[in-house]
């Protein structure tokens, strides 16, 4: 099946600086790519919506400054953290569809801010 | 709008007897309905999903699920729970055609020796 990849996997970076994470469709053109947060043993939260070539669509109450999306490519989007600090730690979870429709998960990416 | 209720925070079954997770929707549109799996630290898995076809939706590693408009049920089943089945259940709503996907809250599924 269609594999979409999350890099880093883990991270830790100290207060102040910014993260980036890229989710990667390896094996098929995504259209559209989805930025989730999962806090410990919660659901995830849909923060952006991202569309290849135009700007992310961003959910009620989600900082477009802080957490900027970048999708320039059909096989790749980037999330930046800017200016970390503790609370943005958290599982953030992408996800890509195709031209099939169907959704696909990445394996989620750990970050930790000290 | 659409939401999703997961009746079940925690299930605890022993290995070898039937696994039930409850989810209940609501959606103003005829939705699409899936169940993903989380194993610790990983992403989703899909499970299985409802788009508009039959009912009784079967997915893989043994689960099945049934569409309930009139009760607007989602329920999970398994006959006979395995030990690799130890995870984060979701179940989701999206309408159709959008890809918005909205997340209940989970069920954790522990499974005894």
């Amino acid at each position: 099946g269609a594999v979409v990849s999350q890099h880093p996997s883990w991270v830790i970076c100290k207060s102040g600086t910014s993260v980036k994470i890229e989710c990667r469709s390896l094996d098929f053109q995504a259209t559209t790519m989805f930025w989730y947060r999962q806090f410990p043993k919660q659901s995830l939260m849909l923060m952006a919506t991202s569309n290849e070539g135009s700007k992310a669509t961003y959910e009620q109450g989600v900082e477009k400054d802080k957490f900027l999306i970048n999708h320039a490519s059909l096989t790749l989007s980037t999330l930046t953290v800017t200016s970390a600090h503790p609370e943005d730690s958290s599982f953030y979870i992408c996800s890509a569809s195709g031209a099939t429709g169907e959704l696909f998960f990445g394996e989620g990416s750990r970050l930790t801010v000290l | 709008a659409q939401s999703v209720t997961q009746l079940d925070s925690h299930v605890s079954v022993s290995e070898g007897t039937p696994v039930l997770l409850r989810c209940n929707y609501s959606s103003s549109y005829s939705p699409s309905l899936f169940w993903y799996v989380q194993h610790p630290n990983k992403g989703l898995q899909l499970l299985l999903k409802y788009t508009s076809a039959a009912t009784l939706v079967k997915g893989i590693n043994g689960f099945e699920a049934e569409f309930k408009k009139s009760e607007t049920s989602f329920h999970l089943t398994k006959p006979s729970a395995h030990m690799s089945d130890a995870a984060e259940y979701f179940c989701v709503v999206s309408l159709r055609n959008d890809y918005k996907l909205s997340f209940g809250a989970g069920t954790t599924v522990t499974v005894r020796a």
